[in-house]
């Protein structure tokens, strides 16, 4: 099974600043690597999907890039409804696995 | 406009049965794989079972794998989870979502989940 290693798993963050997560597979995962949001009301939407691609709607502010074994999500400027769940997603190879999570907060 | 609504999660006693459904519309659901995803009170996500198109395909986690049953039902547009022999770790919230791609996809439509509680 491929495991992913998020971090960081908390990450206070001002308005406007720029911030990044990363996500490790344990083993090369071919670009398949996909980014979700989870809002505290447990609404799941998914943001990046093939390590770079937008998904329609999701603001350009969010990227993603990375390569083999390692990713990252990237939001240049951040907004008050950024602030939620980040989760990471191999979809390689089933079974199918996600990051830890990464919590963005409000310093 | 694609919506995805779970129901049939409750409270139920460990070793008993559950069946979740899922009804989706605003999409050809024939068309697309599907899938279940859990999280337990304030963990991650987990992801449980996945059925293509045709049902030609099915894979389940570890975790339940011998005890849940993935199915679809495409003419009336309802994916289901048959659980079975219920343990306290299968108590999450249970998502239904939609996986676009048959590899390296992803799920681009998410239900709002139904709630299992497995206790006695």
């Amino acid at each position: 099974d491929i495991q992913m290693t998020q971090s960081p798993s908390s990450l206070p963050a001002s308005l406007g600043e720029r911030v990044t997560i990363s996500c490790r597979a344990s083993q090369g995962i071919s670009n398949n690597l996909n980014w979700y949001q989870q809002k505290p009301d447990g609404t799941i939407k998914p943001l990046i999907y093939y390590t770079s691609n937008l998904q329609s709607g999701v603001p350009s502010r969010f990227s993603g890039s990375g390569s083999g074994t390692d990713y990252s999500l990237t939001i240049s400027s951040l907004e008050p409804e950024d602030f939620a769940m980040y989760y990471c997603q191999q979809d390689a190879s089933f079974p199918l696995t996600f990051g830890s999570g990464t919590k963005l907060e409000i310093k | 406009e694609v919506q995805l609504v779970e129901s049939g999660g409750g409270l139920v006693q460990p070793g008993r049965s559950l069946k979740l459904s899922c009804l989706a519309s605003g999409f050809t659901f024939s068309n697309y794989g599907m899938n279940w995803i859990r999280q337990a009170p304030g963990k991650g996500l987990e992801w449980v079972a996945s059925i293509s198109s045709s049902s030609s395909y099915i894979y389940y986690a570890d975790t339940v794998k011998g005890r849940f049953t993935i199915s679809r039902d495409n003419a009336k547009n309802t994916l289901y989870l048959q659980m079975t022999s219920l343990r306290s770790e299968d108590t999450a919230l249970y998502y239904c979502a939609r996986r676009l791609g048959a590899a390296g996809g992803y799920f681009d439509f998410w239900g709002p989940g139904t709630m299992v509680t497995v206790s006695s």
